[in-house]
């Protein structure tokens, strides 16, 4: 089945302790990204990834980081999670070969962090 | 850069109520515009997009949104809600040189009352 998986689904951390959200796709799709959910503010993207070993910031990059060593991983990386980071993320994939805003994005179930 | 709107944080409807959730946009050019919806626990899965042609779009779950350049909208309408369509909307905009980041709006949740 085609999917974009995540884990963990549900997070409770405390400051500063460093975390990784990994998300998977099977899809063989060029274009990664991550994005926080939160009320009021919709989604707002954190980095894309357009292709192995090439990522950018989106509109929220502070306090994160990401890297893309191979097609089918993403993982997000928060170095000193802080309580402004408590949030619900989302990693999406796409094609990516007709343009990266333009192809339909494949969305993860989400993973609620909490940090304390 | 390109932007959404979407003025409606909040709507209720009846069951079997028409609906039509609001998405205005700002982009020079031709867009690229979606609409998806998130299920309560669950990720976004696109219901309908439009990038060029017929400007009355049809999608998935009896879903239709239509294109109007003249009111940089592209509103999402259903003729009949179902108690399982309560879920959050999103509309979004792409640019059509495809190399930027898809923008979304800050979404509209619907709550169907029987």
């Amino acid at each position: 089945e085609a999917q974009v998986t995540q884990n963990p689904r549900y997070l409770i951390t405390v400051t500063g302790k460093k975390l990784t959200v990994t998300c998977s796709q099977n899809m063989n799709h060029e274009y990664m990204s991550w994005y926080r959910q939160d009320p009021g503010l919709g989604l707002r993207q954190i980095y894309y990834s357009m292709n192995v070993e090439v990522t950018d910031k989106g509109d929220v990059p502070e306090g994160y980081k990401v890297s893309r060593k191979e097609k089918r991983n993403f993982p997000l990386i928060l170095e000193s999670p802080s309580p402004n980071q408590t949030s619900l993320y989302f990693c999406a994939s796409s094609l990516g070969t007709s343009g990266y805003s333009t192809d339909t994005q494949y969305f993860g179930p989400g993973t609620r962090l909490t940090v304390l | 850069a390109q932007s959404v709107t979407q003025p409606d944080i909040h709507i209720t409807v009846s069951e079997g109520a028409s609906l039509e959730l609001r998405c205005n946009y700002s982009y020079g050019a031709t867009p690229y515009l979606f609409w998806y919806v998130q299920s309560p626990g669950q990720g976004l899965q696109l219901l309908l997009k439009y990038f060029s042609g017929d400007t009355l779009v049809q999608g998935i779950k009896g879903f239709e949104a239509e294109f109007k350049r003249s009111q940089s909208s592209f509103n999402l309408r259903k003729p009949s809600v179902h108690w399982s369509d309560a879920a959050e909307y999103f509309c979004a905009v792409g640019e059509n040189s495809g190399n930027t980041p898809l923008v979304f709006g800050k979404g509209t949740r619907l709550s169907v009352i029987a």
